[in-house]
């Protein structure tokens, strides 16, 4: 079935430090969704990316959809403590369950 | 704003019972979904339906099943509770299929059984 490979697994930065997280696929998809979740609550959306070649900002965020369509990142800019948390990655098809990534997992050293 | 509200945010249930995690979603969404997620294997989809009345099985519906009695609602019940279904339960909608809608989340019931 399909699968998202999800990197890396966890990060450990300095506040201040840029993130950078990527997933790709060995199968197309029509849409990239990017999630991030807080220590126990539920994923909350962050980018939506509809377009292959998509480069699309929510604050310090930037995410795109890779040309090929079986890729996407996202970069986070100066990090912040409030940025810990798991970030998960997903792609979806237009009548198709969306697939979902293992998740990042951020921590920020003080 | 989407909201997806699950009635528990914590559970406690011993080996046995039978248990019923209820989702409520308040924006006419036709779409619903009950995930699990445990650590190292991310989020695993247990059911989903896109109409009332409708379920489908996910990739892990045993020892599962889910009623949606009413557009707004999706329960998921745990017929005998085991041990194994210690997890995180999420609860997600989106509008029809083929608009590409992106998943919108609760904020989990953490299952415990013991």
């Amino acid at each position: 079935g399909q699968q998202l490979n999800q990197s890396p697994q966890s990060m450990f930065i300095q506040e201040g430090e840029d993130v950078s997280m990527n997933c790709t696929s060995s199968s197309i998809f029509n849409t990239w969704l990017w999630y991030k979740q807080d220590p126990g609550e539920g994923p909350v959306l962050l980018i939506a990316l509809y377009k292959a070649g998509e480069l699309t900002s929510n604050g310090r965020l930037t995410a795109q959809f890779g040309i090929t369509r079986k890729d996407s990142f996202l970069n986070i800019s100066a990090s912040i403590p409030s940025d810990v948390g798991i970030y998960f990655c997903a792609g979806q098809n237009r009548d198709d369950k969306i697939i979902f990534g293992k998740g990042t997992r951020l921590h920020i050293l003080p | 704003d989407v909201k997806v509200t699950q009635s528990s945010r914590y559970l406690v249930k011993r080996t046995g019972e039978k248990v019923f995690l209820k989702c409520v979603q308040d924006m006419d969404h036709e779409n619903m979904f009950w995930y699990r997620q445990d650590p190292g294997l991310g989020l695993r989809l247990i059911y989903f339906s896109y109409d009332v009345k409708m379920k489908e099985k996910g990739d892990i519906p045993e020892g599962y099943s889910v009623s949606r009695e009413k557009k707004e609602r999706f329960s998921l019940i745990l017929e005998s509770a085991s041990t194994n279904q210690t997890s995180m339960y999420l609860c997600a909608s989106s509008l029809l299929a083929e608009t590409n809608s992106p998943l919108h989340f609760g904020n989990g019931t953490r299952l415990t059984v013991t």
